[in-house]
């Protein structure tokens, strides 16, 4: 059963970074992308960009552009996160979630099928 | 930036119809996305590309696109269908996924 296995909670203090991985559970996942997203407390759903696993390829979400990084490590199939210069509007929840970058919809794309259990980060000084 | 626009709320008794909208101006161009969310819980895709629904979930969801606004439609509503509901798409440069703003959704 495909699976994203994410890393647990973090707390960290303003202007500090903090770094979520997401590992795939089986190979079956690993031929597709991820998307980092992220849920702040009572609050909808916020994208924060997309990563290839295999290409390296990213697409960050035009008001995260200089603040995130995602990163991959296809031996351990694995993705990151990386969010720095928190501020306590960071506090949130934040998934992965498998997918397709938004100019590639495909026959076989069936939206975020596949999500992580989530990551809690608090920042708080 | 791109906006869609749900209603924050839609209550229903059970057996009946719930209809949930997601507006936006890209949507004539692009496929609309329903997820639904218990508390606590990661979100589950529910409804793909505007009208398909994954194997695992229940025929009484369903959806409907057309211009600028998509319907996720559940009919024969029951009481574990309540939960937050959220549209997603794409901007029309196709540069970001967007999220409406979420409809709870409550079975009286």
């Amino acid at each position: 059963q495909d699976q994203l296995v994410q890393s647990g909670g973090e707390v960290k203090k303003p202007g500090a970074s903090v770094k979520v991985s997401c590992k795939a559970s089986s190979d079956t996942i690993i031929n597709y992308g991820f998307s980092w997203l992220r849920q702040a407390p009572g609050q909808g759903l916020e994208w924060l960009g997309w990563v290839s696993l295999y290409t390296i390829e990213t697409k960050y979400a035009e008001r995260f552009q200089g603040r995130v990084t995602m990163t991959t490590d296809t031996s351990t199939r694995t993705v990151y996160l990386e969010l720095r210069s928190l501020t306590s509007d960071d506090s949130a929840v934040y998934y992965c979630a498998r997918d397709n970058p938004p100019n590639t919809v495909t026959n076989t794309y069936y939206g975020m099928d596949v999500w992580g259990q989530g990551t809690t980060v608090t920042v708080s000084s | 930036s791109y906006e869609l626009t749900q209603p924050p709320s839609v209550s229903v008794s059970p057996g009946q119809t719930a209809r949930i909208t997601c507006s936006g101006d890209a949507l004539p161009k692009q496929y609309v996305y329903w997820y639904l969310q218990s508390p606590g819980r990661a979100p589950v895709v529910v409804i793909y590309k505007d009208t398909e629904r994954p194997s695992e979930i229940p025929e009484r969801f369903s959806g409907t696109s057309s211009g600028t606004t998509a319907t996720l439609t559940i009919s024969g509503v029951q009481a574990e269908d309540e939960a937050d509901y959220y549209c997603q798409s794409a901007d029309s440069d196709e540069t970001s996924w967007v999220f409406g703003g979420g409809t709870r959704l409550t079975v009286l």
